[in-house]
């Protein structure tokens, strides 16, 4: 069963840092793109950033471009998002979703608020 | 960027009966590249549909996906009370990747 959980979400200030874990099991994470989607609670959904398998390859919404940078380790199948100058309209709900284009599978979460 | 406008916002329909639901972009989809989700309450998105027609894993045959270029279409048949939920599409032909502001299939 695949499985992807995230943490490291938490109340911040504006220009605070955060570092958001995804513990990934069930799949091969190796050869496996893996991104980061947000949703603003009750609104829609949009993508933030996306790695190639091997960490060659990173993208990013152009309003978290420079602020934001996603990373993989292979060897503890785990997905980061290390943000920081963290702006109030980062605040939502941040997903793990494995994948590159579309996201076959989703965590549950960790909530980030800046305020 | 790619801008996925949903319609309609909200559709009320009773079990059993069919949903189409209808996404149009501002620009070509290249490759047809367009995905569907559908999410519940308190739940994270679940992928339905992918290449616009191809169904993810476990997806009931009841869920069809079609169109290209601008013009897309989720077809939901017989719907089950399970169904009920918010769909959002999503176009992975031009970065940024983005999403519908989803429509709403709720029991009427």
């Amino acid at each position: 069963e695949v499985q992807l959980v995230e943490s490291g979400g938490d109340l911040v200030q504006p220009g605070g840092s955060l570092r958001l874990s995804c513990a990934a099991s069930g799949f091969n994470f190796r050869t496996s793109w893996m991104s980061w989607v947000r949703q603003i609670p009750g609104k829609g959904l949009e993508w933030v950033a996306r790695i190639k398998e091997d960490g060659s390859e990173k993208y990013y919404l152009d309003s978290v471009e420079g602020r934001f940078i996603i990373s993989k380790d292979n060897v503890k199948n785990s997905l980061y998002l290390y943000m920081n100058s963290l702006r109030v309209e980062d605040t939502a709900l941040y997903y793990c979703a494995r994948g590159g284009s579309w996201f076959l599978d989703w965590g549950q979460g960790t909530l980030v608020s800046v305020s | 960027e790619t801008v996925l406008t949903q319609s309609p916002g909200t559709l009320s329909l009773s079990p059993g009966e069919r949903a189409t639901l209808f996404c149009r972009a501002s620009q070509s989809v290249r490759g047809g590249y367009l995905a569907w989700y559908q999410q519940k309450h308190g739940q994270p998105p679940r992928l339905l549909i992918y290449n616009a027609a191809s169904r993810g894993a476990d997806v009931p045959d009841r869920f069809s996906g079609g169109g290209s270029g601008t013009e897309f279409t989720l077809t939901i048949n017989r719907l089950e009370p399970d169904d009920f939920a918010v769909y959002y599409c999503q176009q992975y032909g031009a970065l940024p990747w983005t999403f519908g502001r989803g429509t709403k299939v709720e029991i009427k």
